[in-house]
């Protein structure tokens, strides 16, 4: 099964600075997910990663998939309190005709003022 | 734009009682998604439905089943409840566009707490 590995667990920043989380996977991407989740809350979709060295930018966040498509980065510029949050990568498992997520183990962020 | 909705958004049970989760999908998306969120764990595939037919089962109890309804909306219908189903149950849809792979979009989730 594929196992998807998220560093840091945790991470203070003080708003304005940079981040970078990151995703490792067990076997090859083929489609690599960010999403965001307030305690408690729903998954938010950020962005979707699918060819090797590809990467993706949305406002003030950044997605890159390495080249080999087993690591992804999830960059943050310029943090700010809406930041916060939990971030998941999940990885698309994709048998037959089916699709399903298998998310990594989510870097809780705190952004302070 | 229309999200996943999800009922109820709170669900406080007893042990051995039967709970039963709905989930009505973004419009025209045809492949629905539960899955199971413990504290502090990351959410766990339990299964999927594509266009009203079960397409992956993942780690779902027998005690569990699901059903996708002609309009598309979900049920997860869970029996004899236990203390450890306590959790956050969200449902997630996509619109399967070609060769199988696409965004799945999560709705706000259940939180089922069981006393």
């Amino acid at each position: 099964s594929q196992e998807l590995e998220q560093s840091p667990q945790s991470l203070i920043v003080q708003e304005g600075k940079n981040l970078t989380i990151n995703c490792t996977s067990s076997k090859t991407l083929y489609g690599l997910y960010w999403y965001k989740q307030k305690y408690g809350e729903g998954l938010i979709f950020l962005m979707m990663l699918q060819k090797g060295g590809e990467e993706k930018s949305h406002e003030k966040i950044t997605a890159k998939l390495d080249e080999k498509k087993q690591q992804s980065s999830l960059h943050i510029t310029a943090s700010q309190p809406s930041h916060a949050g939990i971030y998941l990568c999940g990885a698309d498992v994709v048998t037959g005709t089916a699709s399903k997520l298998t998310f990594g183990t989510g870097t809780r962020l705190q952004v302070t003022l | 734009a229309a999200g996943v909705i999800q009922s109820p958004r709170h669900l406080i049970k007893e042990k051995r009682e039967t709970a039963t989760l709905k989930c009505y999908p973004i419009p025209r998306h045809d492949t629905v998604y539960w899955y199971q969120q413990g504290p502090g764990q990351d959410p766990q595939f339990l299964i999927s439905f594509y266009e009203k037919m079960q397409s992956d089962k993942g780690s779902i109890p027998d005690r569990f089943s699901a059903q996708q309804f002609s309009d598309y909306h979900s049920e997860l219908n869970m029996s004899s409840l236990e203390l450890g189903d306590s959790a956050l149950y969200f449902c997630a849809s996509s619109l399967r566009i070609g060769g199988g792979r696409a965004t799945q979009y999560f709705g706000p989730g259940t939180r089922l707490t069981v006393l």
